[in-house]
């Protein structure tokens, strides 16, 4: 079955450390996405990217780094300049050109993170 | 900046009745599409509307599409208890994939 894997689907850290959020797709699709989500908040987008080896800023990128070195995977590190990692965390990916300029979004079933 | 903003923030209503949100957005767009979330999961795509399209069924749910006035509007139809979730909208400005979803709406539908 296609879909979209984020591991692990609760991870706790001390404040200081970096952790890295892992999202896999075997959909095909060409864009994915980051989104953190506060409790009772909406989705606020942190990364995406488009292709491999290229991503852009979302709204809220400070304290956050990815990386796309594979079609399949965009991992999302939080590192310990971000001053409040606490939540909710969900990744996307999206076919993009053509007809897929017109495609749902489709989600993994989120990691959440707490800080301590 | 949040592209999209919903309201009610909340909607409690008796099942069988029906469920209104709305959205509203800042640029022009491509599509817009809503999407729903049961408590502690990810999202679930539910309609998708073109900005050339004013209005879209799928079974239970109706959605309508306002470009002069940048908005969109949700209705459920007969509702269910198991319609009880948040419910999003998301857009991106045309020619992105730069996607940004609204606020939210909560919606509780009572047995």
């Amino acid at each position: 079955d296609g879909g979209i894997t984020q591991s692990p689907k609760y991870l706790f850290r001390k404040e200081g450390q970096n952790v890295t959020l892992s999202c896999e797709q075997n959909l095909n699709h060409d864009a994915m996405y980051w989104y953190r989500q506060d409790p009772g908040q909406g989705l606020r987008l942190i990364y995406y990217s488009q292709i491999v080896n290229d991503f852009q800023k979302g709204d809220i990128a400070e304290g956050y780094s990815v990386s796309r070195e594979k079609k399949e995977s965009f991992p999302l590190t939080v590192t310990s300049a971000q001053k409040n990692p606490t939540a909710f965390y969900l990744c996307a990916s999206s076919p993009v050109g053509g007809t897929g300029a017109n495609s749902p979004l489709h989600f993994g079933n989120g990691t959440r993170l707490t800080v301590t | 900046s949040q592209q999209g903003e919903e309201d009610p923030q909340a909607l409690s209503i008796q099942e069988g009745e029906n469920a209104t949100m709305n959205c509203s957005y800042k640029t022009s767009i491509n599509n817009l599409q809503w999407y729903r979330q049961n408590s502690g999961r990810g999202l679930v795509h539910l309609i998708l509307i073109r900005s050339n399209e004013r209005e879209k069924h799928s079974g239970r749910l109706r959605v309508t599409l306002d470009t002069s006035k940048k908005s969109s509007s949700l209705l459920i139809t007969a509702s269910r208890a198991a319609d009880t979730a948040s419910y999003f909208c998301a857009t991106a400005s045309s020619g992105t994939y730069k996607y940004i979803f609204g606020t939210g709406t909560r919606l509780k539908v009572l047995a």
